[in-house]
């Protein structure tokens, strides 16, 4: 069964510095999502993502985060310089429609730990 | 906004015990209605959802209705394994041009042998 993958599964970093999460969607999927869990809390939206733009982004997707589809597989979240409060379990999400009812398949996420 | 209520975990059952995880909801629009589940050191998957009032959504042993009067979709399962242990999320997307989804809290469900 198709599935989606992110890379890499923990990831360790000094405040300040920069982070990009991988994630590869399912291959037929057109519309791409971020969703962060910190510690504890909900899983929160941050930004959907079609046709190489952004669809809609949460107040959470502040300057310091940006999106890419760099190439035909890949979907990548940066975070230009980590703050403290960015740790968080970061999930990739993809569905193939923008249906309300669509399901999103999300991924296994990437343990951020900002130290 | 859109908001999803769900209750309070840890849920600890033993095993064939009946499992009620309530979920309740406000949004606007006419929203679809999730469960995901998560396994210890997995993502999220989904487990069932229901698109519209009075939808049952099943999977597994487990149902759900879509409840517009009491807006709830309360999950529940007639008789739980040790492997449904889990945290279950509850979750709505409300549709038309916002297709995000808005999540509960979580509740973390132990079934013992």
């Amino acid at each position: 069964e198709p599935e989606v993958t992110q890379t890499p599964s923990h990831q360790v970093t000094q405040m300040g510095q920069e982070v990009i999460l991988r994630c590869v969607p399912i291959s037929n999927h057109l519309y791409f999502y971020w969703y962060r869990q910190i510690l504890g809390q909900k899983v929160e939206f941050l930004v959907s993502f079609y046709n190489n733009e952004i669809s809609e982004k949460s107040e959470i997707f502040d300057d310091q985060f940006s999106v890419e589809r760099p190439d035909g597989s890949n979907f990548t979240l940066k975070i230009r310089s980590t703050k403290l409060e960015d740790s968080a379990m970061y999930f990739c999400a993809s569905s193939e429609t923008k249906t309300g009812s669509d399901t999103q398949y999300f991924g296994p996420g990437t343990r951020l730990t900002v130290l | 906004g859109n908001s999803v209520t769900q209750m309070e975990g840890p849920v600890t059952l033993s095993e064939e015990a009946f499992l009620t995880i309530n979920c309740t909801y406000t949004a606007t629009g006419y929203p679809s209605l999730f469960w995901y589940v998560q396994y210890p050191g997995e993502g999220l998957q989904l487990l069932l959802k229901a698109t519209k009032a009075d939808d049952k959504g099943s999977n597994k042993g487990f149902e759900a209705t879509y409840r517009k009067e009491t807006t709830s979709f309360h999950l529940e399962k007639g008789s739980v394994q040790v492997s449904d242990s889990a945290v279950y999320f509850c979750a709505l997307s409300s549709g038309g041009s916002n297709y995000k989804l808005t999540f509960g809290k979580g509740t973390l469900l132990t079934v013992n042998p």
